[in-house]
């Protein structure tokens, strides 16, 4: 079955770090690329990077530069989204999503969401 | 990069057509034909409807349909049905992906 299961729900203190899990099943890993996009409550989608899940570049938007990071393991078909010095502001979705290597450039698969809520 | 600009909302009545549209710029929307658009009903992820400007996936109705003049892409939904209340998603993925602010769709 094509599918991304993403890790559960977190909750962290300000100032925490979080790491997202995204672990795809039922298609050939490395023939796509990884986004991650975020939402917040009642907003809507901000994309926040991507990883080149063969060799592991990535590409962030400016806004998380410095407080990102995206890596995959491919012996696992994992990949991972960590967040730095969380902020009230960081409580979200954050949803994983596939793009085709070579493609059109779509979102073709989504995961389901892991709710991170950032609170003291 | 901004966000594309879309309509808060659009309302429409079962059988009618409604159409959201989604402006962005040279650089993103007018320069390149990498528009898609995405559904997303409450608590649920978003999905695919629209791909490069106006192609449609397998499994979705052709009630959808997508086009682009200038810098302005469009989504229409032709006789709307109730399941297709839902916010909906225009993007564009030239050097980096951009969306719009998202549009509230409403079957009166």
């Amino acid at each position: 079955q094509v599918q991304l299961v993403q890790s559960g729900a977190e909750v962290k203190t300000p100032g925490a770090s979080v790491k997202v899990s995204c672990k795809a099943s039922g298609y050939i890993f490395t023939s796509y690329y990884m986004h991650w996009v975020r939402q917040a409550p009642g907003q809507g989608l901000e994309w926040m990077g991507i990883i080149n899940l063969t060799g592991g570049s990535t590409n962030y938007a400016q806004k998380f530069q410095g407080r990102v990071t995206m890596t995959r393991d491919t012996s696992t078909s994992t990949v991972y989204m960590e967040l730095n010095s969380l902020r009230s502001e960081d409580t979200a979705v954050y949803y994983c999503a596939r793009i085709e290597v070579g493609g059109d450039r779509y979102f073709d698969l989504w995961g389901r969401g892991t709710l991170v809520t950032v609170s003291s | 990069q901004s966000a594309l600009t879309q309509p808060h909302s659009v309302s429409g009545s079962p059988g009618q057509s409604v159409t959201i549209s989604c402006t962005g710029t040279s650089s993103d929307v007018g320069g390149y034909n990498y528009v898609s658009w995405y559904q997303q009903h409450p608590g649920k992820a978003p999905k695919l409807m629209i791909y490069a400007v106006s192609k449609r996936p397998s499994g979705v109705p052709d009630r959808f349909s997508g086009s682009k003049s200038g810098n302005t892409a469009s989504l229409t939904i032709s006789g709307l049905q109730a399941e297709d209340e839902a916010d909906y998603y225009c993007c564009s993925y030239a050097g980096s992906v951009v969306f719009g602010g998202g549009t509230k769709v409403t079957v009166l």
